[in-house]
């Protein structure tokens, strides 16, 4: 069965630092992978998605992600953060039609 | 509003109780899905329906979660005798199209369910 593993439960960073966060997923076939970021009282939003194609995707926000079928990843990166990055994340990938199948989430917190 | 609402925002029942749950998709939208998102977890699928037809419930973990869609746009999902392993945020999401994996699915902020 499709799934996507984030193996980092909570990371802390300085503003301005970079930032990757990591997804493993297991699908047999070219997976529908995507991020989303959950803030506080706030919905869930896309901030990026892979379907097929350039491996390196951008997002919004200045958040880009890589797949690389070899390693079973699709990582997020920053380049630098910002305090209001600090969020709860959550990669997903696409199960049996277009039902969303969520990690556990990686918890993001930025010091000043 | 342009975006998803959902309501109550907050919602604490006695176990025992039932409850209802709504979802207002944007304005047009086709397809709507509901999930399940407990404390420390990633949102969990229930159950999805294209205009009023509920194509798909095989997230639904019993036979008490009951969700309807009469008229293809607002949503209720109904939880008859709740119990504590109910207590969740329960989010809504609505996409554009029927049943394309590449249509983005926008999520309401939720409603939290605390059953005591």
């Amino acid at each position: 069965a499709q799934s996507v593993t984030q193996p980092d439960i909570h990371i802390t960073v300085s503003e301005g630092a970079s930032l990757e966060l990591r997804c493993n997923y297991s699908y047999g076939a070219t997976p529908y992978l995507f991020w989303y970021v959950q803030s506080p009282g706030q919905g869930l939003q896309l901030l990026l998605k892979y379907f097929s194609g350039d491996t390196l995707v951008q997002g919004i926000k200045g958040f880009e992600a890589e797949f690389k079928r070899s390693q079973s990843s699709f990582n997020l990166r920053k380049p630098s953060v910002h305090w209001s990055d600090a969020a709860e994340y959550f990669c997903a990938v696409v199960k049996g039609g277009n039902k969303l199948t969520f990690g556990t989430g990686t918890q993001l917190k930025v010091e000043l | 509003g342009a975006g998803v609402s959902q309501s109550p925002r907050y919602k604490v029942a006695k176990r025992g109780q039932d409850v209802a749950l709504r979802c207002d998709p944007i304005s047009g939208h086709v397809s709507l899905f509901w999930y399940q998102q407990a404390l420390g977890q990633g949102p969990e699928f229930l159950t999805y329906f294209q205009n009023e037809a509920q194509l798909d419930k095989s997230g639904l973990p019993s036979d008490r979660f009951f969700a309807e869609r009469p008229e293809g746009s607002v949503s209720t999902l109904k939880i008859q005798r709740t119990q504590q392993e109910d207590s969740a945020v329960y989010l809504c999401a609505s996409s554009l199209e029927g049943g394309l994996v590449y249509d983005e699915q926008f999520f309401g902020p939720g409603t939290r369910l605390t059953v005591l």
